[in-house]
């Protein structure tokens, strides 16, 4: 069975900087592309990165660009999101999802980040 | 960026009868390797979405054959036949085809 648990979250000030995890068992980690999709409070859905299955590769949407940084240990069998120079905007339950038969087949629980002074 | 437009925004149901949900998207969606990169979820309340139907009409595992996804180039559409209550929540559509991937607003399933 496919698990995702999310760690990390947590109330940081505009500016600052939080890092993500993702702890992923129940499938061969290493063989897939990961991405982090995000959902501001009583919003939809956005995409935010990815990274391909070994970290060669990755990609972002445009606002987060330059400040987010998506990554991954295969040998922990874990992804990263270190997210650097917080906006308010930015504020969302940010979920870790797997591309395995497709984008975003499964999905972690979500962990909250609120940027807030 | 490719704009996935969804009606309605609510949907009143009765448990047992059959909705559809209509995804729009202001481009052609048909990739160039041939398939179609369009896929539903379901985000059911206080819980994380999760995938439904994949590249248009395939139904994802554990997903029952209550659920069918039809359509092709830029108008999709996602059917429920005999509505359950675990069916209830908001439906999303999202489009992978072209770069960044987008969702749709969603489409909040409830009871009448």
């Amino acid at each position: 069975e496919v698990q995702l648990v999310e760690s990390g979250g947590g109330l940081v000030q505009p500016g600052r900087s939080m890092k993500l995890s993702c702890a992923a068992s129940g499938f061969t980690f290493s063989n897939y592309g990961m991405a982090w999709v995000r959902q501001a409070p009583k919003k939809g859905l956005e995409w935010v990165a990815y990274i391909s299955y070994d970290g060669g590769s990755t990609y972002y949407r445009d606002p987060v660009k330059g400040r987010f940084t998506i990554s991954r240990d295969n040998a922990k069998s874990t992804l990263y999101l270190q997210m650097d120079s917080l906006r308010s905007e930015d504020t969302a339950t940010y979920y870790c999802t797997t591309t395995i038969t497709t984008p975003f087949d499964y999905w972690g629980q979500g962990v909250m980040v609120t940027v807030s002074s | 960026d490719v704009l996935m437009t969804q009606t309605p925004v609510s949907l009143p149901v009765s448990l047992g009868g059959q909705v559809s949900i209509s995804c729009r998207s202001s481009q052609s969606l048909v990739h160039s390797d041939g398939n179609t990169y369009l896929h539903w979820y379901l985000q059911k309340p206080g819980q994380s979405p999760q995938l439904l139907i994949y590249r248009v009409s395939n139904r994802f595992s554990g997903v029952p054959d209550r659920f069918s996804g039809s359509g092709s180039g830029t108008d999709f559409t996602l059917k429920i036949s005999r509505v359950e209550p675990e069916d209830l929540g908001v439906y999303y559509c999202l489009q992978s085809t072209h770069f960044p991937p987008t969702f749709g607003a969603g489409t909040k399933l409830e009871l009448k």
